[in-house]
């Protein structure tokens, strides 16, 4: 079993619509919690970060830590179709230097007009 | 500028050879990684630098030879190349009490 889960999709949504992406996990010492986005031949890029549990929100971005069912969620409101990307779950236990970021599989996102 | 940069971005290379990736960041960053990426889009990371020491080898095997010269630069040397190194290779960068990791573009290594 991989430490981090992630469906792999492809998620195809309508313009507009919101988007849910999860992640699951099996460490429970992991504290800090990432979504990166990855658009095609290009390096991941941080979209949202979030300490232990909680809720974040960044523009059309939620970002949901649920540490007691090791379960963390993306949420994207109105999608665009510039949100067409691969979405990938990371967290650590702890400061990113001495911590290795452990990745999910990523989530592919069709959005389409 | 870019922020992350790494050479070359495409490298196609016969069993065998030796061949490396030059990494340069110039966010001022003290702490530099190497992450493979497979066909399956798993990222996983390799190694991890802080301030020229290595601080993280993941169990990549001793082909993979990591160099950094400064804090701004980590190169990725590999020797014996077989076709299973096939995959994206992405340079990273951060500080090392920050909480936000710098990709490059990635270079794209295919060994037939």
């Amino acid at each position: 079993q991989k430490e981090v889960e992630q469906d792999p999709g492809p998620l195809s949504v309508p313009e507009g619509a919101i988007v849910s992406l999860n992640c699951t996990y099996s460490n429970s010492a992991f504290q800090y919690f990432m979504w990166y986005r990855q658009y095609s031949r290009k390096g991941p890029e941080l979209l949202m970060y979030t300490y232990s549990s909680g809720n974040k929100e960044d523009g059309r971005f939620t970002a949901q830590v649920d540490k007691s069912s090791k379960y963390i969620s993306l949420f994207i409101r109105d999608s665009q179709p510039s949100d067409s990307a691969t979405y990938l779950c990371a967290m650590s236990e702890g400061a990113t230097g001495f911590q290795k970021l452990v990745f999910g599989t990523g989530t592919r996102l069709l959005v389409s007009p | 500028d870019t922020a992350v940069s790494q050479t070359p971005k495409y490298l196609v290379t016969q069993m065998g050879n030796d061949k490396s990736i030059k990494c340069e960041q110039n966010l001022g960053h003290d702490t530099m990684y190497w992450y493979k990426q497979d066909s399956k889009k798993f990222l996983k990371i390799m190694f991890s630098y802080n301030n020229k020491e290595l601080i993280i080898n993941e169990t990549v095997p001793n082909r993979f030879s990591p160099k950094s010269p400064d804090k701004a630069h980590l190169n990725l040397h590999i020797n014996s190349l077989e076709l299973g190194d096939s995959a994206v290779y992405f340079c990273a960068s951060s500080q090392v009490t920050g909480n936000t990791i710098y990709f490059g573009e990635g270079s794209w290594l295919t060994v037939v």
